[in-house]
């Protein structure tokens, strides 16, 4: 199975609508990290979380809201979707190290808002 | 603030010969730098990584990447490419601040053909 897993894969929506998007994990990992992927723009920090009671904002966070829920939970929730939320959303997670913290994504899940 | 340019957007490459993938990163800190890889309808994968040990680092599938710090490179290569090499790659800088973000390149798309 695998260690980081994403709920849907794929979705279409329509404009206004609230989606969830939900990320899960069995690494045991306490750092949890939702981020977006555009084409030639490479990734793009969403939110991310230290712990259940900790959340961050990343770098584009406007229109966008998380929750987390357990370690091993994260939603990633857009309010009223916009055309422009349409991208491929990956969730990550890391056992901080704080020489290395390396990352491990989930498949992704790609989004279309129309 | 850190930051990493691929300098390539795509890159084709017949099968058998070397590849080359290139990687200018920019940091006011020694940095911890990456390579993921990302496969058609997949995850990222961690290829390599380089914490300041050896400047040389090797990865999975063949891959290694050496750090220059005169040149501020962090180039990936093979030796002799694959048809299963095909991918986008992504060159990852650490963000060296409290969130400890990955700042990713805009990718390079290699092409390998038959």
């Amino acid at each position: 199975d695998a260690d980081v897993t994403q709920t849907p894969r794929n979705r279409i929506t329509k404009t206004g609508k609230r989606i969830m998007l939900e990320c899960s994990q069995t690494k045991g990992h306490d750092r949890m990290y939702w981020y977006r992927q555009d084409p030639g723009l490479g990734l793009r920090l969403i939110y991310y979380s230290f712990d259940v009671k900790d959340i961050n904002k990343g770098e584009i966070s406007d229109g966008y809201s998380v929750s987390r829920q357990a370690q091993a939970k994260f939603s990633l929730s857009l309010e009223s979707a916009i055309p422009n939320q349409t991208a491929l959303y990956f969730c990550a997670t890391s056992d901080f190290d704080s020489s290395t913290d390396t990352q491990y994504f989930g498949p992704g899940t790609r989004l279309t808002v129309l | 603030a850190q930051s990493v340019t691929q300098l390539d957007s795509h890159v084709s490459v017949s099968e058998g010969t070397p590849v080359l993938l290139r990687c200018n990163y920019s940091s006011s800190y020694s940095p911890s730098l990456f390579w993921y890889v990302q496969h058609p309808n997949k995850g990222l994968q961690l290829l390599l990584k380089y914490t300041s040990a050896a400047t040389l680092v090797k990865g999975i599938n063949g891959f290694e990447a050496e750090f220059k710090k005169s040149e501020t490179s962090f180039h990936l290569t093979k030796p002799s490419a694959h048809m299963s090499d095909a991918a986008e790659y992504f060159c990852v800088v650490i963000q060296m601040d409290s969130s400890y973000k990955l700042i990713f390149g805009s990718g390079t798309r290699l092409l390998v053909r038959p």
